[in-house]
């Protein structure tokens, strides 16, 4: 079966413009995750859905960033006004809710690079 | 404040021979925990994981061993092979929700032939 995928695999902007980010789960997970990965660090949460509710977005850093899940699969991460400082892996993970253990699977990510 | 700690960034183990990564954390509220395996250019691998009831976990040639009154724990891979040269992360989280992992900075494993 699909991972996880997600797209762009390589997103350049400019500084000021506004991107979105797009992850599709494995089949059947209703738990999905948003983390983002800054160069020589380990992931760092960002948000995460159960179904098409954002259940946590607490690691959301600024206004500046929102995500959806309007149909309890596809996710969109939309980051406005761009900066420098937003330059990371942006990874997307998913999990099936009711299990036990929280195993995530993740996809390959997206990075994201401002001029 | 740092709640998942690797403090070696990288490590170095002839083929063969046994590689030791280490994580502590500092939340005692975490009680799940998991280690990822990345390679460049792709995302984290599930390797392993251990509940916080258990004080070790082995799957094949990887054993977690879990040392709750240090908070702290490792991932034994046992023998190295040459395939598993890739950085590896100690994440940890709570039960019984879909919750957020969080991760340590990652230990670089390079097994040498």
């Amino acid at each position: 079966g699909a991972g996880v995928s997600q797209t762009p695999s390589n997103k350049v902007t400019e500084k000021g413009k506004y991107v979105e980010l797009r992850c599709d789960p494995i089949s059947g997970h209703t738990a999905l995750y948003w983390y983002r990965q800054s160069l020589g660090q380990g992931p760092e949460f960002l948000i995460y859905f159960q179904g098409t509710g954002a259940a946590d977005d607490s690691g959301l850093p600024n206004d500046r960033f929102f995500a959806v899940r309007p149909e309890g699969s596809v996710s969109t991460l939309k980051i406005q006004r761009t900066e420098r400082g937003d330059s990371a892996v942006y990874l997307c993970a998913s999990s099936l809710m009711g299990l036990e253990y929280n195993e995530q699977f993740f996809g390959p990510g997206t990075r994201l690079t401002v001029l | 404040d740092q709640q998942v700690k690797q403090n070696s960034p990288s490590l170095s183990v002839q083929e063969g021979r046994i590689s030791i990564l280490n994580c502590d954390y500092t939340n005692s509220m975490f009680d799940y925990f998991l280690w990822y395996k990345k390679y460049p250019a792709e995302g984290p691998t599930f390797l392993i994981s251990i509940s916080s009831i258990k004080d070790k976990n082995e799957d094949g040639r990887f054993t977690v061993f879990l040392n709750k009154s240090a908070k702290h724990l490792s991932l034994h891979i046992v023998p190295s092979q040459p395939g598993d040269s890739a950085v590896y992360f100690c994440a940890a989280s709570r039960t019984g929700t879909a919750s957020k992992l969080t991760f340590g900075t990652g230990t670089r494993l390079q097994v040498t032939l």
